[in-house]
C-alpha cells in the first residue's frame, strides 16, 4: 500500500471551509484514495473515497490532483461537531480489504 | 440496524488473565477485522477474516487469537493479559468483494490490564 503524509494538526473556523491535504506520491495506478475521521474516539467513519476523479457527497468534497500524487478533503461548511482526526488511506480495491491508519490530522474547529 | 456491535464496552483485567472481546455485525458483510488504538496513535490490525472460515495476522497479532464464529461473529481472544495490551479495541466489517466500499467500525472496548 502506498504511504500517505498529513499535516499534523490544522484549525479552522466555524463556518468556513476546512481544506485537508494528504500526500501519496507513491500511489498506484488501482489504488484508491480514502478518508475516514474519528471523533474523539468513537470508532473511525467514513467520508469518502476516490480513483481519480473528483467525488462529492453529503459530508465531504474529495479533490484528487491530476498526477494522482496528492489529494484535498473539503469540509465545505465546518461545524463544531467536524472536529476529529481524519486519516487519509491508499488502499488497492481487493478482497483483502486490510486499512493502514496513520496518525492523521487532528483538525479542530473553533467558534 | 446495529451496524457493529462490540461488547463489553469496558474491561479492566488483571496482568495474566485471560478475557474474549466479542464482534458482531448485522450487514450480512464477509470481511471482519480487528485493530488497537493506542493513546494518541492511529489503529494498527491485530487480525482480520477476508470470509467466514478463515483468519489472517494483521500488524501486530502477537498475544491474541481470534474465532470467526460465523459470518456475523468475530472475536478477539487474550489468553494472558499484559499491561501492553491496555489499549481501546475497535472490530470493523466489510464487503470488499463487491469493490472499493467502506468500513464500518463498532464504538470500541476500552480495556485496561493492570
Amino acid at each position: 500500500d502506498a504511504k500517505t503524509t498529513q499535516p499534523p494538526s490544522m484549525d479552522c473556523a466555524e463556518g468556513r471551509a476546512a481544506n485537508l491535504p494528504c500526500n501519496h506520491s507513491t500511489i498506484s495506478g488501482n489504488e484508491y484514495v480514502y478518508w475516514y475521521r474519528q471523533i474523539h474516539s468513537q470508532g473511525p467513519q467514513y467520508i469518502i473515497h476516490g480513483l481519480k476523479n473528483n467525488e462529492t457527497n453529503e459530508m465531504a468534497s474529495l479533490i484528487i490532483t491530476e498526477d494522482r500524487k496528492s489529494s484535498t478533503l473539503i469540509l465545505p461548511h465546518a461545524t463544531l461537531r467536524d472536529t476529529a482526526v481524519y486519516y487519509c488511506i491508499v488502499r488497492a480495491s481487493s478482497n483483502d480489504y486490510k486499512l493502514s491508519f496513520g496518525a492523521g490530522t487532528t483538525v479542530t474547529v473553533r467558534a | 440496524n446495529a451496524g457493529v456491535t462490540q461488547t463489553p464496552k469496558f474491561q479492566v483485567l488483571k496482568t495474566g488473565q485471560s478475557m474474549t472481546l466479542q464482534c458482531a455485525q448485522d450487514m450480512n458483510h464477509n470481511s471482519m477485522y480487528w485493530y488497537r488504538q493506542d493513546p494518541g496513535m492511529g489503529l494498527r490490525l491485530i487480525y482480520y477474516s477476508a470470509s467466514e472460515g478463515t483468519t489472517d495476522k494483521g500488524e501486530v497479532p502477537n498475544g491474541y487469537n481470534v474465532s470467526r464464529l460465523n459470518k456475523r461473529e468475530f472475536s478477539l481472544r487474550l489468553e494472558s493479559a499484559a499491561p501492553s495490551q491496555t489499549s481501546v479495541y475497535f472490530c470493523a466489517s466489510s464487503d470488499p468483494g463487491q469493490g472499493p466500499t467502506e468500513a464500518f467500525f463498532g464504538q470500541g472496548t476500552r480495556l485496561t490490564v493492570v
